[in-house]
């Protein structure tokens, strides 16, 4: 079965500083994988999503992510970090089921400090 | 605005009521969900429908039945609640060919006691 791994349970950066949130996913074929933001009180949003092709994808708000096959790995990335990204992220993957329905890892909460 | 509507935002149970969590999609979706979210372990499959009139068992379903009314409405229920299923509970769409494109509801915050 399909699934995901954030090994960073909380992350603080600096305003300003940039960002890198990781993800490694476990799937047999290729992967369908994607990053959606939650902030405070809110349901989740999708930032940026691979399917194939060009392994940098480029999302909403200023965020990229990168496809590494041969790490399993899908790392979420911003240059510049603003404090209104503070929020829990959340990778994903979509498996096999006949909805195609989205396996989530743990998330990463971040904390931006001014 | 177009969008997935739960209701109700906010609901305390005691323990062994009932209930139903109700999810409505103006978007004609095929695919609607129902996930729970928990600290530290994400977001978590209860149910789901791949269309209207099916229904499929997620990750953690104990506990949980639905109904896919039509193709709007896909609502949660709990028959005896315990303390184990205060969670919070977001609904979600998607059209079936968008893969992982989700809508998500704002969720309802359940707390049984």
């Amino acid at each position: 079965a399909q699934s995901v791994t954030q090994p960073d349970i909380h992350i603080t950066v600096s305003e300003g500083a940039s960002l890198e949130l990781r993800c490694n996913y476990s799937y047999g074929a290729t992967p369908y994988l994607f990053w959606y933001v939650q902030s405070p009180g809110q349901g989740l949003q999708l930032l940026l999503k691979y399917f194939s092709g060009d392994t940098l994808v480029q999302g909403i708000k200023g965020f990229e992510a990168e496809f590494k096959r041969s790490q399993s790995s899908f790392n979420l990335r911003k240059p510049s970090v603003h404090w209104s990204d503070a929020a829990e992220y959340f990778c994903a993957v979509v498996g096999s089921g006949s909805a195609r329905q989205l396996t989530f890892g743990s998330g990463t909460q971040l904390t931006v400090l001014p | 605005n177009a969008g997935v509507t739960q209701t109700p935002k906010f609901q305390v149970l005691k323990t062994g009521q009932s209930m139903t969590l109700q999810c409505a999609q103006d978007m004609n979706h095929n695919s609607m969900y129902w996930y729970r979210q928990d600290p530290g372990m994400g977001l978590r499959l209860i149910y789901y429908s791949a269309s209207e009139g099916t229904t499929d068992k997620g990750e953690v379903p104990n506990g949980y039945n639905v109904s896919r009314l039509n193709k709007r409405e896909f609502s949660l229920r709990l028959e005896s609640a315990a303390p184990s299923q205060t969670s919070v509970y977001f609904c979600a769409s998607s059209e079936s060919g968008q893969l992982g494109g989700y809508t998500f509801g704002s969720g309802t915050r359940l707390t049984v006691v």
